[in-house]
């Protein structure tokens, strides 16, 4: 079993659907939580970061951790054709320990 | 602000030849990291090193050597290039280990 499961889609959504993108992970010393999005031939951007449980919200993108359950989400909302990208969950169990990435999922979102 | 810089962004090597893939980053980052990313694969930890002088290999380190003698810099050896190291490969900074990384552009590289 991978440490980290991501759906890799593709999701392919209409402009203005709220999106859902999730992780599950294996190691519950997680505590560290992070999304990446990657636009095609580019490197990865970070876009939410967050620590141990509970929400953070950023505009549109809301991440959520849910420890319990060992399930991160990434949501985003009245989704835009730009945001049409790979988005990379990523963990780690502390601010020394390596980054654990799962593997993207593909979002297309059409107009 | 530069951030991380890879150089070259595409190459193409034929079997057996060696390059080095530079990656320079200037946010004065403790932690560099090289990753190759495969279709469908994610991103696979191949060397990182957690200040100069120190070097640690990852999930897949065969075939590639690192070197890190300054704080800014780390670059990626293939000695003996072969066709499944055919990857994007990104160079990533972070100031500590488990917080947010910074990557480079990445390098297209296909062996022949």
């Amino acid at each position: 079993q991978k440490e980290v499961e991501q759906d890799p889609g593709p999701l392919s959504v209409p402009e203005g659907a709220i999106v859902s993108l999730n992780c599950t992970y294996s190691n519950s010393a997680f505590q560290y939580f992070m999304w990446y999005r990657q636009y095609s031939r580019k490197g990865p951007e970070l876009l939410m970061y967050t620590y141990s449980s509970g929400n953070k919200e950023d505009g549109r993108f809301t991440a959520q951790v849910d420890k319990s359950s060992k399930y991160i989400s990434l949501f985003i909302r009245d989704s835009q054709p730009s945001d049409s990208a790979t988005y990379l969950c990523a963990m780690s169990a502390s601010n020394t320990d390596k980054l654990i990435f799962g593997t993207g999922t593909r979002l297309q979102v059409f107009p | 602000n530069a951030g991380v810089t890879q150089t070259p962004k595409f190459r193409i090597l034929k079997i057996g030849q060696s390059m080095t893939l530079q990656c320079a980053q200037d946010m004065n980052h403790n932690y560099m990291y090289w990753y190759r990313q495969d279709p469908g694969m994610g991103l696979k930890l191949i060397y990182y090193s957690v200040g100069a002088g120190i070097t640690d290999k990852g999930e897949v380190p065969n075939g590639y050597n690192v070197s890190r003698s300054t704080t800014e810099d780390f670059p990626l050896r293939l000695e003996l290039a072969a066709p499944s190291q055919t990857s994007v490969y990104f160079c990533a900074s972070s100031r500590q280990g488990g917080e947010k990384l910074f990557f480079g552009s990445g390098t297209q590289l296909s062996v022949l």
